[in-house]
């Protein structure tokens, strides 16, 4: 069974901190990398993907991929109470398949 | 440009009822995958749908089945509810060629 793996949390930062999320995934053969916000309540919104080895960078975000330790991780700088809500990572497997396989999200509170 | 839409937003029903939730997916998105969340998990891969065709299902029994129109658009179709099949269902959609998974709001059904 494949798997992806997230520390449920609550992960608590106070506001203007960098808050460091990660994620473990079992397939080696994985290739594509996404990371979702969702609040409470609403679906998930995609926020990151990646798709190669190191770091990816989009505004307040950066996405980090290491295939041989197989861990993705997201960087949140400057935290901001509006970002408190579950990150989901999701993984995409081996070429021949499309689904994304989701771990149980991580809660993310951000302390004014 | 209008992003994934779903109707109903909301729904109830009896175990042993059917029922079919709809999906249009994002402009110049060709791609329809449908999910079920669960309180406090990762959304779970039903099937995605790719020129009108079930093109990869999830471990799901036969009871649920979709159909996608020439336009793109997609149905979910659950039989013989259970009370276990109340959760979030969600529709992502993507563009061709592309691995990024774009959510829809989502149906909230609930089985009595």
């Amino acid at each position: 069974q494949k798997e992806v793996e997230q520390n449920s949390g609550p992960l608590s930062v106070p506001e203007g901190a960098i808050a460091s999320l990660n994620c473990t995934y079992s397939d080696r053969g994985s290739q594509s990398f996404f990371w979702y916000r969702q609040y409470s309540g609403k679906s998930p919104e995609l926020i990151m993907f990646i798709y190669s080895n190191g770091d990816k960078e989009d505004g307040r975000f950066t996405a980090q991929l290491n295939k041989a330790s197989q861990y993705v991780s997201l960087l949140i700088r400057d935290s901001q109470p509006s970002d408190s809500a579950t990150y989901l990572c999701a993984v995409k497997e081996m070429d021949s398949s499309y689904k994304l396989i989701f771990g149980s999200g991580t809660r993310l509170l951000v302390r004014p | 440009d209008a992003g994934v839409t779903q109707s109903p937003t909301h729904l109830i029903k009896t175990r042993g009822q059917q029922v079919t939730l709809r999906c249009s997916p994002k402009s110049g998105h060709d791609t329809v995958s449908w999910y079920q969340q669960a309180l406090g998990q990762g959304p779970q891969f039903i099937f995605q749908y790719y020129e009108e065709e079930e093109r990869q299902r999830g471990n799901f029994p036969d009871r649920f089945s979709g159909h996608q129109f020439p336009n793109y658009s997609s149905e979910l179709n659950v039989n013989a509810l259970l009370l276990g099949d109340s959760a979030l269902y969600l529709c992502a959609s993507s563009p061709r060629g592309f691995y990024e998974q774009y959510f829809g709001p989502g149906t909230r059904l609930t089985v009595t």
